[in-house]
């Protein structure tokens, strides 16, 4: 099963970029990206996903390499409230053929004033 | 929006009842999951379903058990409350497009077992 790895903080300051990196060394060809974030006191949210091109939404942007073994989240402008847990996850597939998600313990993004 | 709606905020139970935790969605999902979130393990899942009265173990499945009777609820079922129990209960539901798809997860429910 592929596996994600992810610091476990970073620090950014308000009104910046954030770029938030994610190694996937062993993703196959047919897996999404998938990111989710963690709120203080939430459910997780989805943010986004993609498989090969980078990927825009009004909430951030996906960047992926070529080789598809690392990505990268960019907040464009880091505010107080996206501090949060970030998840970067690959779906795994059951024993009954079926996708999952498992999630990490993330990246605690901290913003600062 | 999709909405997932988690049938209490906070729980408080005795060693060995048989609690039930209560999950609607409002978009007419496929897919539902249960997780459980304790502090420095993150989030690990412990039933999901991929159509009524379907049902498939996640990573800790034991002590819990699910029904789906319905395709817009999933309850899971502690069937004898224990401490090591106690933990955040969060679920999610999803489309079953994989190539444009989202978890949307409910607020959690606290459960506290004594």
């Amino acid at each position: 099963d592929a596996k994600t790895t992810q610091p476990n903080s970073m620090e950014s300051n308000e009104e910046e970029p954030v770029h938030l990196p994610c190694n996937h060394s062993t993703i196959s060809g047919t897996d999404y990206i998938h990111w989710y974030r963690q709120l203080p006191s939430q459910g997780p949210e989805y943010v986004i996903h993609g498989l090969t091109s980078n990927v825009n939404n009004r909430m951030a942007s996906l960047a992926i390499a070529e080789d598809r073994k690392s990505s990268t989240l960019i907040l464009h402008r880091a505010t107080l409230r996206d501090a949060a847990v970030y998840y970067c996850i690959l779906p795994l597939i059951s024993n009954f053929g079926n996708e999952k998600l498992t999630f990490g313990t993330g990246t605690r993004l901290t913003i600062i004033p | 929006d999709v909405k997932v709606t988690q049938s209490s905020r906070y729980l408080v139970k005795r060693t060995g009842e048989k609690v039930f935790l209560e999950c609607v969605q409002d978009m007419d999902h496929e897919n539902m999951f249960w997780y459980r979130q304790d502090p420095g393990l993150g989030l690990r899942l412990i039933y999901f379903s991929y159509d009524v009265k379907m049902k498939e173990k996640g990573d800790i499945p034991e002590g819990y058990s699910v029904s789906r009777e319905k395709k817009e609820r999933f309850s899971l079922i502690l069937e004898s409350a224990s401490t090591n129990q106690t933990s955040m209960y969060l679920c999610a539901s999803s489309p079953p497009d994989r190539t444009n798809y989202g978890y949307t997860f409910g607020s959690g429910t606290r459960l506290t077992v004594v």
